[in-house]
């Protein structure tokens, strides 16, 4: 059994592109949650889904950031007009319902 | 003030020794505690959890949870260099959902 897949391993945008990060939950596993890392920084939930569902975005800047967990595919974070301060690392979880969370192995954004 | 806090270290250690992480936190709601290990460029795996307060023992791992005093703490007898990695604290108030991390304590075990 595949544990959870991110892709890319490594993105690197230019200030104002868009970024987009994949994350391919472990099989069975119908939540997904998001994390990001700053440097130096322990990691900040940012949302949690289950399939076509946002159940907790407490976390997601207001603006800028999106995600969505299709009924079909990965579920996909997106970082709009992305600036110096989106440089991070970005780590998705998944779980089976209430359950312990399997990390991935992150994405690295670096903004130049 | 954050939720939790934690030693970011590095915390140096010879082979064999006992190692004493921690950390505490301010939300008394939280009633879930785990510890993560984190190698240099990797995802958090877990290594224990624990419900409210008490004791759990795997192998060469401790976790211990003291509510009254919001403190939470692992140990690891007789360490080893494959130990070295960084250590994240994580709790929830309800289930596994919406962790919250304390910024990780970094070990180095030296042979």
């Amino acid at each position: 059994n595949a544990g959870v897949m991110q892709n890319p391993r490594h993105l690197v945008r230019r200030r104002g592109q868009e970024a987009r990060l994949r994350c391919s939950p472990m099989k069975g596993h119908s939540h997904v949650y998001w994390y990001r890392q700053l440097p130096e920084e322990g990691l900040k939930f940012m949302v949690y889904l289950q399939k076509e569902n946002i159940i907790d975005e407490s976390g997601m800047p207001k603006e800028r950031f999106s995600a969505e967990f299709p009924k079909e595919g990965p579920s996909i974070l997106r970082i709009q007009q992305v600036v110096r301060g989106d440089s991070a690392a970005y780590f998705c979880a998944s779980s089976p319902p209430d359950n312990e969370q399997f990390f991935g192995p992150g994405t690295r954004l670096t903004v130049l | 003030q954050k939720e939790v806090e934690q030693d970011p270290g590095p915390l140096s250690v010879p082979e064999g020794a006992i190692v004493s992480l921690n950390c505490t936190y301010s939300n008394s709601a939280f009633q879930y505690f785990m510890w993560y290990r984190q190698y240099s460029r990797k995802g958090p795996e877990l290594l224990m959890y624990t419900y409210s307060s008490g004791n759990k023992e795997d192998g060469r791992f401790t976790a211990q949870v003291d509510k009254s005093s919001k403190y939470i703490s692992l140990f690891i007898r007789d360490s080893q260099p494959s130990d070295s990695a960084t250590y994240l604290c994580a709790m929830t108030r309800t289930g596994f959902q919406k962790l919250v991390f304390g910024t990780g304590t970094r070990l180095l075990v030296s042979p």
